[in-house]
């Protein structure tokens, strides 16, 4: 069974700061995806990650995918108040017909 | 971008009454459809995937009979929840995948708030 965790659940940072979002899984995966949840709102994709060591960028967000280590990691620059929102990995395995497995999410607040 | 359209928004019905979601493809033909439900500060857990013309594919725990798929055309799915009642209030999310499996990108609903009184 494919698990998916995330660390840190909760995370209140100042603006200006830097911090990393990390989502481990259990068994090897073909596809890794990152979204943003606003409260009430529905996912916005963010990133898809498809091969080892690929790293994509959006504004001050960066994700980068390990599959050695099963890790991929969301990296967040110099925050502001806009990116607080819920983070959610997710990942997928072809021969599971495409379905997805969701981390718990982490719960970012960023502070003035 | 893909926009998927899903209707109602919010709903309140009561107790062992049925509710009916909608959710539509608007400008792209959805190989498969997926419904999961997150329940507040949780995480989405996959309900079922549906495609078009066949039965859905229910994951373990969930319950064909209360749960109603219907996937009628590429463009839209329903969710059905019979004879609803207090724990099946939930936020449900449905969402549609292009049929290009190289990467897979589901494009997500807006979600429904189901409160069941």
């Amino acid at each position: 069974e494919l698990k998916v965790e995330q660390n840190p659940l909760f995370l209140s940072m100042q603006e200006g700061k830097n911090y990393t979002i990390y989502c481990n899984y259990s068994t090897t995966s073909d596809r890794l995806y990152w979204y943003r949840q606003d409260p009430g709102k529905s996912l916005e994709s963010l990133f898809v990650l498809l091969s080892n060591g690929a790293v994509k960028q959006e504004g001050r967000l960066m994700a980068s995918l390990d599959t050695k280590a099963r890790l991929s990691t969301l990296h967040i620059t110099a925050a502001v108040h806009d990116l607080s929102a819920t983070y959610f990995c997710a990942v997928d395995l072809k021969t599971s017909g495409s379905r997805l497995t969701f981390g718990e999410g982490t719960q970012l607040t960023v502070n003035p | 971008g893909a926009v998927v359209s899903q209707h109602p928004s919010w709903v309140i019905c009561k107790s062992g009454t049925s509710v009916k979601i909608e959710c539509r493809s608007l400008d792209f033909q959805a190989t498969t459809m997926f419904w999961y439900r997150q329940f507040p500060k949780q995480s989405l857990m996959l309900m079922a995937t549906s495609n078009e013309g066949s039965k859905a594919t229910y994951e373990q725990g969930v319950e064909k009979d209360k749960f109603l798929i219907n996937h009628a055309s590429l463009t839209l799915s329903t969710l059905t929840v019979t004879s609803a009642h207090p724990e099946d209030s939930s936020f449900y999310i449905c969402s549609a995948s292009i049929g290009a499996a190289a990467q897979n990108i589901q494009y997500f609903g807006a979600g429904t708030r189901l409160s069941v009184l």
